[in-house]
């Protein structure tokens, strides 16, 4: 157990819908990665807030948001969604501030179905 | 085209043997990770390689960083079952202003017993 958790497990929707996914940080932690992973493209870096605020950006599609709030859990937000979407969704934490960091710690994942 | 290209997609061996995977950047490496992904799972971090030349190792798992060639290499000496899963290679490549992670697609090792 990385101490990082992820809400919900698994997630099944249809095309245009609009769904949140949600990422608890190791305590102490200051920065959330979110990651996609999918056959076609493998694992892909999408986003990485510390402290609350954005850091870097990686392939993260515009139909796409995330946020890291005060108490430092994260949400990501997936909007308009397609067929395509389907993947799974890792959040990662770690104590560092860089995108680079010698150790992140991944949750469990979100597997979203868009049908 | 994929920046990170790992070889091979996939490899069985026999427990006890050794076995070697690669992992080929197109780009100047900064930083190149190995972890380690069970189906379906979150991935584990193994090791992180940032020096050309550099080697590491956590238990029977040995990775060095040939920054001339862009390639990591991670050795497994006498494999186990419980070596078993999908080893994947992450790089920062940095460009002016930003800084990119991107990984390979995975390696998926079979380990029989």
């Amino acid at each position: 157990d990385s101490g990082v958790t992820q809400t919900p497990k698994h997630l099944i929707t249809a095309t245009g819908q609009r769904v949140t996914l949600r990422c608890s940080p190791r305590s102490g932690d200051l920065s959330v990665y979110w990651y996609q992973q999918s056959l076609d493209q493998g694992l892909q870096f999408l986003i990485h807030y510390y402290n609350g605020e954005e850091r870097a950006k990686g392939n993260i599609l515009e139909r796409f948001s995330a946020q890291q709030f005060p108490d430092l859990h994260s949400e990501l937000n997936l909007s308009s969604l397609e067929l395509g979407d389907s993947a799974l969704y890792f959040c990662a934490s770690s104590v560092y501030s860089g995108v680079s960091t010698d150790t992140q710690y991944f949750g469990p994942g979100t597997r979203l179905t868009v049908l | 085209s994929q920046e990170l290209e790992q070889s091979p997609q996939s490899l069985i061996v026999q427990e006890g043997k050794n076995l070697t995977i690669n992992c080929t950047s197109s780009k100047t490496l900064y930083g190149l990770y190995w972890y380690k992904q069970k189906y379906g799972e979150g991935l584990i971090f193994l090791m992180m390689l940032q020096k050309g030349g550099e080697e590491k190792s956590h238990e029977k798992i040995t990775a060095k960083l040939d920054e001339k060639k862009q390639q990591s290499s991670l050795h497994i000496t006498a494999s186990q079952p419980s070596h078993a899963g999908i080893y994947l290679c992450g790089a920062d490549i940095k460009r002016p202003g930003s800084e990119k992670l991107v990984f390979g697609k995975g390696t998926k090792l079979t380990v029989n017993p």
